[in-house]
């Protein structure tokens, strides 16, 4: 157990639905990661939060959209899914958002199957 | 455009041997390197990092170089280890608060 929880492990939908993937950072920890693995694809980087604030956007879709709350966990919302949203959805945590140097705490992921 | 790349999908080693992982970036600002290790159904997790003021970082088994000229990175395994069976990431940032760039991995097979 890495410390950093993410639910649901699974999650099927429909296209054209809306989905909320959660993620509980460990326990310390400021800031949050959002990654996306597609088949054959490496960890894109979505979006970063530290301490409730945005502070780095990748290559997050426009219907795409995060939050981290007060309590420090943190949501992704996936609208107007596509199939091609499919794909392993990973949260990291790490205490201070610095820790391009010594790496990041990931939890077990959310495998989202659109259908 | 893929700014680290892992060019080998998968690797098949005896175990006893030496498994040499390699990945190649193109983004002269990286640096600091960082290589994870993912079993299925669990997140990658933190294995050994290098920062690009060093060539060579060593953690146990694990060894990791960098040529930064060709930028090119290796990471060495030695003796390889059954359990060493898992996807290895490549990855890099620029600055400890900019972003993680992560490779499509390399799946390394330990054969007993």
């Amino acid at each position: 157990d890495s410390g950093v929880t993410q639910t649901p492990k699974h999650l099927i939908t429909a296209t054209g639905q809306r989905v909320t993937l959660r993620c509980s950072p460990r326990s310390g920890d400021l800031s949050v990661y959002w990654y996306q693995q597609s088949l054959d694809q490496g960890l894109q980087f979505l979006i970063q939060y530290y301490n409730g604030e945005e502070r780095a956007k990748g290559n997050i879709l426009e219907r795409f959209s995060a939050q981290q709350f007060p309590d420090l966990h943190s949501e992704l919302n996936l609208s107007s899914l596509e199939l091609g949203d499919s794909a392993l959805y990973f949260c990291a945590s790490s205490y201070s958002g610095s820790e391009g140097y010594y790496g990041y705490t990931f939890g077990s992921g959310t495998r989202l199957t659109v259908v | 455009d893929q700014q680290v790349k892992q060019n080998s999908p998968s690797l098949s080693v005896q175990e006893g041997r030496i498994s040499i992982l390699n990945c190649d970036y193109t983004n002269s600002m990286f640096d600091y390197f960082l290589w994870y290790k993912k079993y299925p159904a669990e997140g990658p997790t933190f294995l050994i990092s290098i920062s690009s003021i060093k060539d060579k970082n060593e953690d146990g088994r694990f060894t990791v170089f960098l040529n930064k000229s060709a930028k090119h990175l290796s990471l060495h395994i030695v003796p390889s280890q059954p359990g060493d069976s898992a996807v290895y990431f490549c990855a890099a940032s620029s600055g400890g608060y900019q972003k993680v760039t992560f490779g499509i991995g390399t799946k390394l097979q330990v054969i007993p």
